[in-house]
């Protein structure tokens, strides 16, 4: 069965630098979840969308954004990249619209700012 | 005091024991996830519940509301099990849902 997708899975940027991550959910799912995970830390919430709209919002800097895009892909965005951005980014996607929480992570995307 | 927390943190076993993890939440939920997540990083979702319990082959899931509280247990244990296994719990605030991790079990399986 499909899988999340996330591209690129790994990525090197210098500070001050931007960066996309991409997030393909399942087919047909209908909810995509963004997490940032620092080394030897929990997973932190960010960001979330439903239909293309954000859902919800948690510890996404300002230096960040995101969208979903119409064939339900999103793009984490992420300017003026700091040291501390350094992470695993886990994209998840789940068919809320039919009440199936349970979220699929991604693979993730290792972040190193040097 | 963390919104959710787990127990043990760190936990090894031999090969073939049954294991118990841990976890408390403060907060009332939605819904409770069991993640697992191996050494290169790669998160699995192991299940969601909001009542009752789950089962999936070796894996059994339990949860408490009234208690707020779930376990993850592994019969016959297995060192391919040696992860670390994330208890998330969902809850909406102020009409926004919040996904808040715990800290992690280091569960370590030796042969």
């Amino acid at each position: 069965a499909a899988g999340v997708i996330q591209s690129p899975r790994h990525l090197i940027k210098e500070k001050r630098e931007t960066a996309t991550l991409k997030c393909y959910p399942i087919p047909r799912h209908d909810t995509v979840y963004w997490y940032q995970q620092g080394p030897g830390q929990d997973p932190q919430f960010l960001i979330s969308f439903y239909e293309k709209m954000q859902s919800d919002k948690g510890s996404i800097p300002d230096r960040f954004s995101a969208q979903q895009f119409s064939d339900y892909h999103s793009e984490l965005n992420m300017s003026s990249l700091e040291l501390g951005d350094s992470a695993l980014y886990f994209c998840a996607s789940s068919l809320e619209g039919r009440g199936q929480e349970t979220q699929y992570f991604g693979p993730g995307t290792r972040l190193l700012v040097l | 005091k963390n919104e959710v927390e787990q127990s043990p943190q760190n936990l090894t076993a031999q090969e073939g024991e049954f294991i118990t993890i841990n976890c408390s939440y403060s907060v009332g939920i939605s819904a409770l996830h069991w993640l697992q997540q191996h050494p290169g990083g790669g998160i699995v979702s192991l299940f969601m519940l909001s009542s009752g319990k789950k089962k999936h082959g070796r894996l059994i899931a339990t949860i408490n509301i009234q208690e707020k509280h779930s376990s993850l247990h592994i019969t016959a244990s297995h060192p391919r099990d040696s992860a670390v296994y994330i208890c998330a719990v969902r809850f909406i605030i102020q009409g926004a849902q919040k996904l808040v991790f715990g800290q992690g079990t280091r569960l370590t399986i030796n042969p």
